[in-house]
């Protein structure tokens, strides 16, 4: 099946300072959606991006789909930033979405 | 006005025993899932179900069945509970847009 594989696993930043979190998926995909799960627990729909760039605040996400890459830059980086990232992929049609492992970011003040 | 709402938020039960966990969405989607995530934050896909007809599932223990009464719906019913199967399971839907997912059930099995 496709593989995800996201960068780095864990990351801890100081406030303010900007990262790039990684994805890596093994097979073409009709879409890739970035989720942040925050301390609470809940899962946050970040970005829905089959290609090209968005932007929204402090976050933006740029996924080149020809290279089966996606990149999701935090500028800026708050303590309300912490949590897991997810990277996930929609194969084809009704298929579910395949979850990579995630980037734990903590950031510090 | 919650788009993906599931219940209970906790649940603590004893090995062996039948649980159930519901969710319904309101945002009119054709396909809901239910995904489990592990001690690690692994999530795994368990079940989708689209316009009511199960069309994936993924290996998982016959002790757990998806009931979906209409659209709308997705309940995770789980018999014999095993100490394994403590995770907190997240409900999802998804139409012509991004996956939604619900804020978890956090099933503890003593």
């Amino acid at each position: 099946g496709i593989q995800v594989e996201q960068s780095p696993p864990d990351l801890i930043l100081q406030e303010g300072a900007n990262s790039t979190l990684r994805c890596n998926f093994s097979d073409s995909v009709n879409n890739l959606q970035w989720f942040h799960q925050n301390p609470w627990g809940q899962l946050i729909n970040l970005f829905y991006i089959p290609s090209g760039t968005k932007q929204n605040g402090r976050l933006s996400a740029t996924t080149v789909a020809t290279e089966r890459y996606s990149l999701l830059y935090i500028s800026s980086s708050q303590t309300t930033d912490s949590g897991v990232y997810f990277c996930a992929v929609l194969y084809s049609g009704n298929t579910p979405l395949v979850f990579g492992k995630g980037t734990r970011l903590s950031v510090i003040a | 006005d919650t788009a993906v709402s599931q219940t209970p938020k906790y649940l603590v039960t004893q090995m062996g025993n039948d649980k159930s966990i519901k969710c319904e969405q309101n945002l009119g989607h054709d396909t809901m899932y239910w995904y489990k995530q592990d001690s690690k934050k692994f999530l795994k896909i368990m079940f989708s179900y689209n316009n009511k007809e199960l069309i994936i599932n993924e290996t998982v223990p016959n002790r757990f069945s998806p009931k979906s009464p209409d659209k709308a719906h997705l309940n995770l019913h789980i018999n014999s509970l095993e100490l394994g199967d403590s995770a907190v399971y997240f409900c999802a839907s998804r139409g012509n847009s991004p996956l939604h997912f619900g804020n978890g059930t956090r099933l503890t099995v003593t």
